[in-house]
């Protein structure tokens, strides 16, 4: 079965700055699809960026960009130019090529500080 | 804009009461899923469909909780009865056939008192 983990439950950067979330996984599969989500308080949750392990380049989004490390099992989230509206919970996730269950992590609570 | 839609957003209901939530997938979608989110135990999928066939609900108490798609804009989960233990956020989330990423809904919070 596939795992997700996210080491760090809590943390806080200044405004401005740039913070770079952790995730690591477990799968046999060697084609997938992995997620940062990000929750704010609203509760919605709005995936923020994606990548297909068949690629070898990392997926960026404006200023959020993602380091997926293949063989280490590893996709980790950087906020570039972190701003106030960045606080939320982001959530990592793993879903198999060809199946539909998203395997969510515990999440990471960021707080963006002025 | 096309989105997931949930009813109700808010519910408390007492033990042992009879809970139904319900989702409106965004239209053309054809994969739902129901998932729970705790404090303790993060987001938890309890059931999904493609196609309203239910494909694994596994994650789902089986003794009280129930998961149906009468019609492909409408997916139900029903708690009978409820209990405290329940209280959770339910999130429903629809995907296309291309099966790339889940849209979610924003959610019931579910307390049963």
């Amino acid at each position: 079965a596939q795992t997700v983990t996210q080491s760090q439950p809590e943390m806080s950067v200044q405004e401005a700055e740039t913070v770079t979330l952790s995730c690591t996984y477990d799968t046999s599969e060697n084609n997938y699809y992995l997620f940062w989500y990000k929750q704010p308080p609203s509760r919605q949750m709005i995936l923020v960026i994606r990548q297909e392990a068949y690629k070898q380049q990392n997926a960026t989004e404006n200023r959020f960009s993602v380091n997926f490390q293949k063989a280490a099992k590893s996709f980790s989230l950087k906020i570039s130019d972190s701003q106030l509206g960045d606080t939320a919970m982001y959530f990592c996730a793993f879903m198999k090529l060809l199946d539909d269950k998203i395997i969510f992590g515990k999440g990471t609570r960021l707080h963006i500080l002025p | 804009d096309a989105r997931v839609t949930q009813t109700p957003r808010h519910k408390v209901t007492e033990m042992g009461q009879e809970v139904t939530m319900r989702c409106q997938p965004i239209l053309g979608h054809n994969t739902v899923f129901w998932y729970r989110q705790t404090m303790m135990q993060g987001l938890e999928l309890l059931a999904y469909f493609r196609n309203r066939a239910p494909l694994d609900d596994s994650g789902m108490p089986k003794d009280r909780f129930s998961a149906e798609m009468p019609d492909a804009t409408l997916a139900t989960l029903k708690i009978q009865p409820s209990e405290p233990r329940d209280s959770a956020v339910y999130f429903c989330a629809s995907g296309p056939n291309t099966n790339t990423e889940a849209f979610f809904g924003q959610g019931t919070r579910l307390t049963v008192v």
